[in-house]
């Protein structure tokens, strides 16, 4: 079945560091693809997502690209805030017609001043 | 606009009690889930809703019922608690068909912490 991998966390930088959070997924066909995030004591939000094969999303300076050659959707920010202090989700809803997500395990970031 | 509402916010619970918790929509979405999650597990789907009057199972129903009588409405139901089914529990909803490809958004609630002892 449908499946998500992301990095196993907590990962902890400091502000306006460069940050990469890796996900991986397997899936059958083209699934949608997805990050979210989930703020202290929030539910989970949409932070970006794509649809097709070299999609770019884009939000909040937050980036992740679709690539169908290695199964990827990895998250990038290039200068991180306190504020982005968080756990964030990767996620996949598959072609089959299904409207439900797959999440991922999440990885939770914390950002130091 | 309040979105999904979920109730109640935390709960602590003995083990053998029946638990309703209540999640309501405002936005006419047309499909609802119930999630849980916990520390290393991530986000686990329970039941799911595709539209009033239909419900599925996801990954972990065993132990929770649910039902969906309107649009809005989709209450989650511990029938006997078990000090497993600790966690945190999110409703979420979206809008898209089977055949809208480019939504497939989920607006989550605030979640609900039970504890079962």
């Amino acid at each position: 079945g449908d499946s998500v991998t992301q990095m196993e966390g907590p990962v902890t930088l400091s502000e306006e560091a460069f940050l990469t959070i890796n996900c991986t997924y397997t899936a059958t066909g083209y699934p949608s693809l997805f990050w979210y995030v989930q703020y202290p004591g929030e539910g989970l939000q949409l932070l970006l997502k794509a649809t097709k094969a070299d999609d770019k999303g884009s939000n909040k300076g937050f980036e992740a690209t679709y690539r169908k050659e290695t199964t990827s959707f990895h998250l990038e920010k290039g200068s991180v805030q306190v504020s982005d202090s968080a756990v964030y989700f990767c996620a996949l809803r598959g072609r089959s017609g299904s409207e439900k997500l797959v999440f991922g395990k999440g990885t939770k970031l914390t950002v130091n001043p | 606009i309040a979105g999904i509402t979920q109730a109640p916010t935390s709960q602590i619970l003995a083990a053998g009690r029946r638990m309703t918790l209540r999640c309501t929509q405002d936005m006419r979405h047309n499909a609802m889930y119930w999630y849980r999650q916990d520390l290393g597990l991530g986000l686990r789907l329970i039941h799911y809703s595709n539209t009033a009057g239909t419900t599925g199972k996801g990954e972990v129903p065993d132990g929770y019922s649910v039902s969906r009588a309107n649009t809005d409405d989709f209450p989650l139901t511990l029938a006997s608690a078990v000090p497993s089914q600790t966690s945190v529990y999110f409703c979420a909803s979206s809008y898209s068909t089977y055949r809208d490809t480019n939504t497939g958004e989920l607006f989550f609630g605030e979640g609900s912490r039970l504890t079962v002892l």
